[in-house]
């Protein structure tokens, strides 16, 4: 099992719309978790932390359910600049570097 | 200017060519590392440094040795060129003293295909 993983997508969704994505990970040990946003053949960006408590940006809504051990982001009426592909981050098993999944891609349609 | 710079922006070569792949950064920040990225498969550490003494293997080192020349740069070397190394190379910083642990900076990527 990958220590992060994600659904690949994409998902494709109309603007306006309500979308949602997970993460999993499977070091039940860890600590620090992040979302990163990455355009298309552009550099990885941090798009937020994510706090046991959740966390909220704005139309970004980041939570942690460490029982089932996933976190979600959840993207609020959608714009067409928010199609990129979304990367989850952990911190690895070692506790010094991130793991990251493999990136779910979105696309906001007209 | 960028924060991160990488040079080559992009590369193409053959198998059994040594290339280098080069990182530098105006951040100020100890931490800096080298990734790899394939479809599908995310980002995968190849090497990290906390330090200009600090040398550290990360998940896919194999084929690949790295060099910290100074706080600012760190280069990723390929001794041998093969084909599976084609992929989008990612060079990062972080500091997590100032910027929290999660924080990352990435350069703006190298696409290095192998022939």
């Amino acid at each position: 099992r990958k220590e992060v993983e994600q659904d690949p997508g994409p998902f494709n969704v109309p603007e306006g719309a309500t979308v949602a994505f997970n993460c999993t990970y499977s070091n039940s040990a860890s600590q620090s978790f992040f979302w990163y946003r990455q355009d298309c053949r552009k550099e990885p960006k941090l798009l937020m932390s994510v706090y046991s408590s959740g966390n909220e940006d704005g139309r970004f809504t980041a939570q942690l359910n460490r029982a089932s051990q996933y976190i979600s982001l959840l993207i609020r009426d959608s714009k067409l600049s928010d199609s990129a592909t979304y990367l989850c981050a952990v911190n690895s098993v070692a506790g010094n570097m991130l793991t990251f999944g493999g990136g779910t891609r979105l696309m906001v349609k007209p | 200017d960028a924060d991160v710079t990488q040079t080559p922006r992009n590369r193409i070569t053959k198998t059994g060519k040594r290339i280098m792949l080069e990182c530098s950064q105006t951040k100020g920040h100890d931490r800096m590392y080298w990734y790899r990225q394939d479809p599908g498969l995310g980002l995968r550490l190849i090497y990290y440094s906390f330090d200009v003494k600090d040398i550290n293997k990360g998940e896919i080192s194999d084929g690949y040795s790295v060099s910290r020349q100074a706080q600012a740069k760190f280069s990723l070397s390929l001794e041998s060129a093969i084909p599976n190394q084609t992929a989008l190379y990612f060079c990062a910083t972080s500091d997590p003293k100032t910027s929290g642990f999660g924080t990352q900076y990435f350069g703006p990527g190298t696409r290095l295909t192998v022939l």
